[in-house]
């Protein structure tokens, strides 16, 4: 298996813009999870999804976020519309089942909103 | 709900020299501890995990970690470090229920010094 797949890696965005950041889980994997990274807040997650259903959106900041996971094998994370403090690596994360506890990361998508 | 504390926010070290690197949590319920690596620009990678039983665990790279219930501290250690292990280090929680979704300390800069 390749991993979790993030794209795009790198992305720059006018204020305003909408944004999609793209994730393919692991195959087989039941739960998937969005974080984000910054310098002030470190590592946050966002929302995680079982079984492609959304299970907690807590994590979500403000309703400009959204995420959806329409099959087992991808996930999306729009931001719209984008504001230059969303700037921050997004990073998504798989896990298996029950007697799996390691979550796998992908290589994560660094968002700049200007 | 968890939280952790990463004592050490940059830790400098001459190569060939050991290195402990400080992780303190809380939490109301039993938890699986992580520790996770960053290398820039990557996205994180696990470096050992404690379920259960042995509270040593050995991870990759000659890292290890000792589970301190008593202390609630999940300490990491290595020995004699390279040049090569220069990178930011995470340590995580997660509850022991069906999701295990991870939360992250804040990080700490491990920087190895010729």
């Amino acid at each position: 298996d390749a991993g979790v797949i993030q794209s795009p890696r790198h992305e720059v965005t006018e204020m305003g813009q909408e944004v999609t950041l793209r994730c393919k889980p692991i195959s087989g994997h039941d739960y998937l999870f969005w974080y984000r990274q910054t310098m002030m807040r470190g590592l946050e997650l966002l929302i995680y999804f079982n079984n492609n259903v959304p299970i907690d959106d807590s994590g979500m900041p403000e309703d400009r976020f959204s995420a959806k996971m329409p099959n087992a094998s991808f996930s999306t994370l729009k931001i719209q519309p984008s504001e230059p403090r969303d700037s921050a690596v997004y990073f998504c994360a798989s896990r298996g089942g029950r007697l799996n506890t390691e979550a796998f990361f992908g290589q994560g998508t660094r968002l700049t909103v200007v | 709900a968890q939280s952790v504390t990463q004592l050490d926010s940059q830790v400098p070290v001459f190569e060939e020299a050991p290195v402990e690197l400080r992780c303190n949590y809380s939490s109301s319920v039993s938890v699986y501890l992580f520790w996770y690596v960053q290398y820039p620009n990557q996205g994180l990678q696990l470096l050992l995990k404690y379920l259960s039983g042995s509270t040593l665990v050995k991870g990759i790279n000659g890292f290890e970690a000792e589970f301190n219930k008593s202390q609630t501290s999940f300490h990491l250690r290595k020995p004699s470090v390279h040049i090569s292990d220069t990178a930011e280090y995470f340590c995580a929680v997660s509850a022991r229920g069906s999701a295990r979704q991870l939360t992250f300390g804040s990080g700490t800069q491990l920087t190895v010094l010729p």
